[in-house]
Order: structure tokens, then sequence, then C-alpha cells
């Protein structure tokens, strides 16, 4: 089984941009879950999309979204770049919930926003 | 706050086992322990978890006390490759919580 993608790899953006990130997760997998990693503050959890609905969401502000597609496939939006923002994103795969079961975690997007 | 306390970082030889301690003194009875690593600049992997019974796999043992209050990772031979941040993660099963991520252990391998 291919493991979970996400692209792009690498991001440079300013602020004030905003940018759009892709996952696709493991297939039969309905569960993704995104999360923002710091060196200051560590992996932190964004949200959790299962069939197309947000299931759980982070303390984040409402710059930060996502959706998930038919296919589980999903995206998250950052709107009005700001520096702090500049993370390492990650995405993680489960077949039902990312609170309690194994998480298969993509290589993440590594955003610098200058 | 995460749910669990870890040193922050550890050494060890190469071709030793490797011991990381994880404290869950709060852990209630239908949470799992889990452990996932991160090499740097990669995605956490999946290790091992487990309830209460102690746990093995290709990768590593889990060892939960009986009273559930602390567990150990062991990695019977670290290698190089093992150097990574090791979490130690609570979580109850079917669970609408997100996982809570402390900050980890750094284990370092030295030839």
């Amino acid at each position: 089984k291919a493991g979970v993608t996400q692209t792009p790899r690498y991001l440079i953006k300013t602020r004030g941009q905003q940018v759009t990130l892709s996952c696709s997760p493991i297939s039969g997998h309905r569960s993704v879950s995104w999360y923002q990693q710091t060196p200051g503050q560590g992996l932190q959890f964004l949200f959790e999309y299962f069939s197309e609905t947000q299931r759980n969401k982070g303390n984040f502000p409402g710059r930060f979204s996502g959706r998930q597609f038919s296919n589980s496939r999903s995206e998250m939006n950052v709107s009005t770049l700001e520096l702090g923002d500049s993370a390492l994103y990650l995405c993680a795969s489960s077949s039902w919930t990312a609170s309690s079961e194994k998480l298969f975690f993509g290589s993440g997007t590594q955003l610098s926003v200058l | 706050d995460a749910k669990t306390t870890q040193p922050p970082s550890m050494d060890c030889a190469e071709g030793r086992a490797a011991n990381l301690p994880c404290n869950h003194s709060t852990i209630s009875g239908n949470e799992y322990v889990y452990w996932y690593r991160q090499i740097h600049s990669q995605g956490p992997q999946y290790i091992i978890h487990g309830l209460k019974n102690n746990e093995t796999n290709e990768m590593a043992s889990l060892i939960i006390t009986e009273d559930r209050k602390s567990s150990t990772l062991i990695l019977p031979h670290a290698t190089l490759r093992d150097t990574a941040v090791y979490y130690c993660i609570v979580s109850a099963a079917n669970s609408n919580y997100q996982l809570i991520w402390g900050a980890g252990t750094k284990l370092i391998i030295k030839p």
C-alpha cells in the first residue's frame, strides 16, 4: 500500500498570502488529521476530518481551515499568512479515528513565511 | 498539557538496549499507551501500543507496570538509525479527543 502523500514538500510564501496544502491518505482510510509542528510548540492538533465532515478541531484561529473530499483526500488552507505560521504541517490518516488508532503520517509540508 | 512525562534526552551505545521511560500516573482504565518516534524532518512513525499487558513487535517491546502508571519502551539492539525523538501518548479507544503530544525524549545512539 502507498503511504500518506503530502504535497508540496516545501513552500515559501510571504505575509498576507494564502496557501493550500494537500494530503492523500492511505487507501481505505477515512480519517485524516492535520498537525502543526514548530520547534517551540511541538506537535499541535489542527483538525480531523472523517467522511468529509470535520469531527474535531484544535485551538487555532479561523484562518486555518480544511476540507475532505469524497475520496478521503484532504486539503488545508491558511489565509492571511503570518510569520508565526512558518512550520512543518503534517497530515496523518487512520481507519476510523485520529485519537485512538495507529496514525500513519506523511512526510509533511515545510512552510516558510517571509 | 500532555498526560505523560518523559525525560528530554537520553544516550545509548549502538548495539545496546535502549530503555525509554514514560510516566502516565493519571492514566484511566480505558486508555492505551502509544509510542511513536520522529526522525528529523519526517512525520512521526508508529512503534507500538498496549493497554495493560506487555507487548512486543518487530520494532520494540513495551513494558507497562502493573498499576499502569508508567511504561518503558525497549529497543533491544539500538542502531544509529534509531536516533529520533520518541513520544509516549495515552488515549482512550474510540475517543473523540485528539492525541496530546508532549515534547518527547530525544534519543541519541552513539557509535
